[in-house]
């Protein structure tokens, strides 16, 4: 089977850095993808890792290690309208499916 | 350009009653998916179709049938309703290749509350 493991929560401080780990455990695996969702929002996609290393986009990173299954999700300069709930995601079975991890609430205090 | 449609936006169901949820997608994706997310969790894959004609079972399809009735559009039908049913659920489309690279494009989602 295929499971995710991810914080349930994170607090940070606005202009701050978080870190957003997930770790993961699939049959197959060809990509690993962090996902955004505002309450009562729909989850929009912030981005994707196939291969190991540092993807950057903005203000948002994200990095991969294959041979640790591990990922994580980083963000800079922590603004209010950043707190929401982040969800990693892996393709692992099959490449159009797409298993979501239970999501990391973060919270930013002013 | 809509994106992804979804009707109904709300629904309130009695144990037994069956329903179709709707979704299109105006983008000319090959991938469609139907998710379910109950509070506090994550979303869970009820089934998926990889491209027009084909669909195939995700995490939790038990009480769910789909029907992928062109490329553009993905009906998630509840045969016999029932309150673990309650919950939100997102229809979603990827990629004009369908692979694990591919954003997925999220509906606004159905509130379904089973009584």
């Amino acid at each position: 089977g295929q499971s995710l493991e991810q914080p349930s929560e994170v607090t940070a401080v606005e202009g701050a850095i978080v870190q957003i780990n997930c770790t993961y455990q699939t049959s197959g695996f060809y990509g690993l993808s962090w996902y955004q969702q505002h309450d009562g929002g729909a989850p929009t996609f912030l981005s994707y890792n196939a291969l190991d290393g540092l993807e950057e986009t903005g203000r948002f990173s994200s990095f991969l290690s294959r041979s640790d299954s591990y990922g994580y999700l980083l963000l800079q300069e922590l603004q209010m309208k950043d707190s929401a709930s982040y969800f990693c995601a892996v393709s692992g079975s099959s490449a159009s499916k797409i298993i979501f991890g239970s999501g990391t609430r973060l919270s930013i205090r002013p | 350009n809509a994106g992804v449609t979804q009707t109904p936006k709300f629904q309130v169901l009695k144990t037994g009653q069956s329903m179709t949820l709707q979704c299109a997608q105006d983008m000319n994706h090959n991938s469609m998916y139907w998710y379910r997310q109950d509070p506090g969790m994550g979303l869970r894959l009820i089934y998926y179709s990889a491209s027009e004609g084909t669909t195939d079972k995700g995490e939790v399809p038990n009480g769910y049938n789909v029907s992928r009735l062109n490329k553009r559009e993905f009906s998630l039908r509840l045969e016999s309703a029932a309150p673990s049913q309650t919950s939100v659920y997102f229809c979603a489309s990827s990629g004009l290749a369908g692979g694990p690279g591919d954003t997925q494009y999220f509906g606004p989602g159905t509130r379904l509350t089973v009584l």
